[in-house]
């Protein structure tokens, strides 16, 4: 059994531009979700995906846009980005949408200067 | 505003004591509640899972107990090793109209020293 992956390990982008991250969901989990993690914060919830459409979205502005695939993969894209957006991006995936289990992939470190 | 609050100040404890740590709440209703473990530079690693109507749950060293009346939560950890030694997050879960979303605290750090 395969575990969630991403992708790519790290990045470093200057303010206004755009970054996509990438994740594979563990094989047999349909659902995906992303969570931004500042230093010495706590994750904090940016969306979820359930079988390809978005179902649920935390207290992120629309320059946060994500997609799921037909194999429950999931993109996560930041527009306009702004030093603020630097933090690990993690991605989480598990069976179904309720009292599930979330399973972390190991975080893309994304840096803005 | 919901709020989750785990101890900031790192707990550091002897290799074969037993941890305990803190999670409160306060604003929020949540429908479950879990813990994770966290090491540096690396995803949260999931321990255990409680749901609202449980008072306490086990597994190998690991214990945790959920008060919804208090909003507290206690993880403990027995027989403490150095290995243990991470940073340790309590996460409540709401169903509600937002999918399976988790409210994440800080995260407390735990040292177990020889």
């Amino acid at each position: 059994e395969t575990g969630v992956t991403q992708s790519p390990t790290h990045l470093i982008k200057t303010r206004g531009q755009q970054v996509t991250l990438r994740c594979s969901s563990q094989s047999g989990h349909n659902t995906v979700s992303w969570y931004q993690q500042a230093l010495g914060q706590g994750p904090q919830f940016i969306f979820q995906y359930y079988r390809e459409e978005e179902n649920g979205r935390g207290n992120f502005p629309p320059r946060f846009s994500g997609l799921q695939f037909p194999n429950y993969s999931s993109e996560l894209n930041v527009n306009a980005l702004e030093l603020d957006d630097s933090a690990l991006y993690l991605c989480a995936s598990s069976s179904d949408s309720g009292v599930h289990t979330q399973y972390f992939g190991p975080g893309t470190r994304l840096t803005v200067l | 505003s919901q709020k989750i609050e785990q101890n900031s100040e790192a707990l550091n404890i002897q290799e074969g004591k037993t941890a305990t740590l803190t999670c409160n709440y306060t604003n929020y209703s949540p429908a479950y509640l879990q813990w994770y473990r966290q090491d540096p530079g690396r995803g949260p690693v999931f321990l255990l899972l409680i749901r609202e109507n449980e008072k306490e749950k086990r597994k190998e060293r690991l214990k945790v107990t959920f008060d919804t009346t208090l909003k507290q939560s206690l993880f403990h950890i027995t027989a403490s090793q150095p290995a243990d030694s991470a940073t340790y997050l309590c996460a409540l879960g709401a169903l509600t109209g937002g999918g399976n979303k988790l409210t994440f605290g800080t995260g407390t750090q735990l040292k177990v020293e020889l």
